[in-house]
C-alpha cells in the first residue's frame, strides 16, 4: 500500500526553469493538496482539488499551477522558477468531506538558484 | 483571515519529564483540530478532534480541545527522544472543510 507518492525527492532549479512535480495516490480519495513548507513557517497551503477536473487556489497560488485530470495524480507546475519557491513541498491526500485525516507524501525538496 | 497559533515554538526537556504544547486558533466557522508530528519528512496523523472536552488518548501522548476558549493542549508524558519532532496543529474551518490551516509548529527537544 503505497499512499502518497512524490517525485522526484531533490531538485535544484535554475532561476527561469520550469518543472513538473509528480504525485499520485493509490487510495481513491476524492480531495488532494499541495503545501509548501519554508524552515520555522509551518505549511502553507498552495492548491487543493476536492475531485477529477476541479482545482481551486489556496493561500500561495501565485507562481503555480496544478491540474487533475484523473484521481489519482495532482502535478504541481513551477513556471519560471524564482528563488523564493526554495522550498519543501508536501502533495496530501484525504477521503472526502467526512474524511479529514490527511495523508502526506514523504515531500520535495526543491531549491531554485 | 483564518489564524492557528502554536506555543511555546520550542521545547528543551530531559528525557521523563511531561510537556504540554498549546494551539489556539480563530477560524470561521470551526470544525475540527488535527495534530500532527514531524520528524525529518512527512507529518504523520496523531490525533483529531471535533468536540470539547473530549480526551484523545494514545499511549503516552492525550489532547483535548476546549472550543469555547479556542484551544488545544497536546500533552506526552514520560517524554522519551523518540519524541523529538515538531508538532504541528491544524484547524478545518469553513462549510466545505475543504482547506486545512496550520500553525508554525512547536519543535520539541528531548536530550537524554
Amino acid at each position: 500500500n503505497a499512499g502518497v507518492t512524490q517525485t522526484p525527492k531533490f531538485r535544484i532549479l535554475k532561476i527561469g526553469q520550469s518543472m513538473t512535480l509528480q504525485c499520485t495516490q493509490d487510495m481513491n480519495h476524492n480531495y488532494m493538496y499541495w503545501y509548501r513548507q519554508d524552515p520555522g513557517m509551518g505549511l502553507k497551503l498552495i492548491y487543493y482539488s476536492v475531485g477529477a477536473g476541479i482545482t481551486d487556489k489556496g493561500e500561495v497560488p501565485n507562481g503555480y499551477n496544478v491540474s487533475r485530470s484523473t484521481t489519482e495524480d495532482f502535478p504541481l507546475r513551477l513556471e519560471l522558477a524564482a528563488p523564493s519557491q526554495t522550498s519543501v513541498y508536501f502533495c496530501a491526500s484525504r477521503g472526502g468531506q467526512n474524511n479529514e485525516k490527511l495523508f502526506f507524501g514523504s515531500g520535495t525538496q526543491l531549491s531554485v538558484l | 483571515e483564518d489564524k492557528v497559533v502554536q506555543s511555546p515554538l520550542s521545547l528543551v526537556v530531559h528525557e521523563g519529564d511531561t510537556v504540554t504544547l498549546n494551539c489556539s486558533y480563530e477560524v470561521t466557522n470551526f470544525r475540527s483540530l488535527l495534530w500532527y508530528k514531524q520528524e525529518k519528512k512527512a507529518p504523520t496523523f496523531l490525533f483529531m478532534l471535533t468536540s470539547s472536552g473530549i480526551e484523545k488518548k494514545s499511549g503516552r501522548l492525550s489532547s483535548i480541545l476546549d472550543k469555547k476558549e479556542l484551544f488545544s493542549i497536546l500533552n506526552i508524558t514520560a517524554t522519551q527522544t523518540g519524541d523529538s519532532a515538531v508538532y504541528l496543529c491544524a484547524v478545518y474551518s469553513g462549510a466545505g472543510s475543504y482547506q486545512l490551516t496550520f500553525g508554525k509548529g512547536t519543535k520539541l527537544s528531548v536530550i537524554p
